[in-house]
């Protein structure tokens, strides 16, 4: 998989939005773009994913830059439940690319009441 | 909500024993994973299987680590003689069929193995 590049921490406050930011410029055409995180004491957790466009669902809201060298997860309202490391993990759909996820060492968010 | 469950919890076992972690992957998964972390470390790739046999597996997954799914419902981890440095969580997932790049794989809670 592709190389990602993500912050090691952020802060947030409760009830207002995160914009978690991830490069990766050199993404491939068949790269597609998944968010995962892990919450304290658990596994790791899918958030979303996507190709080009921007997608939504009910957990957060993905946008991808026109050229697909960076995205950023959007939580729009943090909540104390939302601390946990947040992993941008991009995928090769090629043929006999794998199915393993490659794991960085992701951004950390914590959240302030 | 299908969740994919693992037993036990937490596994403490002297070295040079034998150890088996267990998994109920989600019922209508194809695709089984077996993921650990070293505490403080990243998430790293063991082994995947579909159709009963292993279809990738990484460096660390040597001849000492082998899986099995015994009976159609269980999928199951097993090291032959661990080592201290086998001390670490170990997460098992699963994907649903056609295992493309484009399935999310969904994870349990983890075994922690603490080898002593």
């Amino acid at each position: 998989d592709a190389k990602t590049t993500q912050p090691n921490s952020m802060e947030s406050n409760e009830e207002e939005p995160v914009h978690l930011p991830c490069n990766h410029s050199t993404i491939s055409g068949t790269d597609y773009i998944h968010w995962y995180r892990q919450l304290p004491s658990q596994g790791p957790e899918y958030v979303i994913h996507g190709l080009t466009s921007n997608v939504n669902n009910r957990m957060a809201s993905l946008a991808i830059a026109e050229d697909r060298k960076s995205s950023t997860l959007i939580l729009h309202r943090a909540t104390l439940r939302d601390a946990a490391v947040y992993y941008c993990i991009l995928r090769d759909l090629s043929l006999g690319a794998g199915n393993m996820l490659t794991f960085g060492g992701g951004t950390r968010l914590m959240v302030k009441p | 909500e299908p969740e994919v469950t693992q037993t036990p919890s937490h596994q403490v076992t002297q070295m040079g024993q034998e150890v088996i972690l267990r998994c109920v992957p989600i019922s209508n998964h194809l695709y089984f994973y077996w993921y650990r972390q070293i505490l403080g470390q990243k998430v790293e790739f063991l082994v995947s299987f579909y159709n009963n046999e292993i279809s990738e597996k990484s460096e660390i997954f040597d001849d000492q680590f082998s899986v099995e799914r015994p009976d159609g419902s269980n999928f199951t981890l097993k090291i032959r003689s661990t080592k201290l440095e086998d001390s670490a969580m170990y997460f098992c997932a699963s994907s649903e069929a056609a295992g493309t790049g484009n399935q999310p794989q969904h994870f349990g809670d983890g075994t922690r193995l603490s080898i002593l």
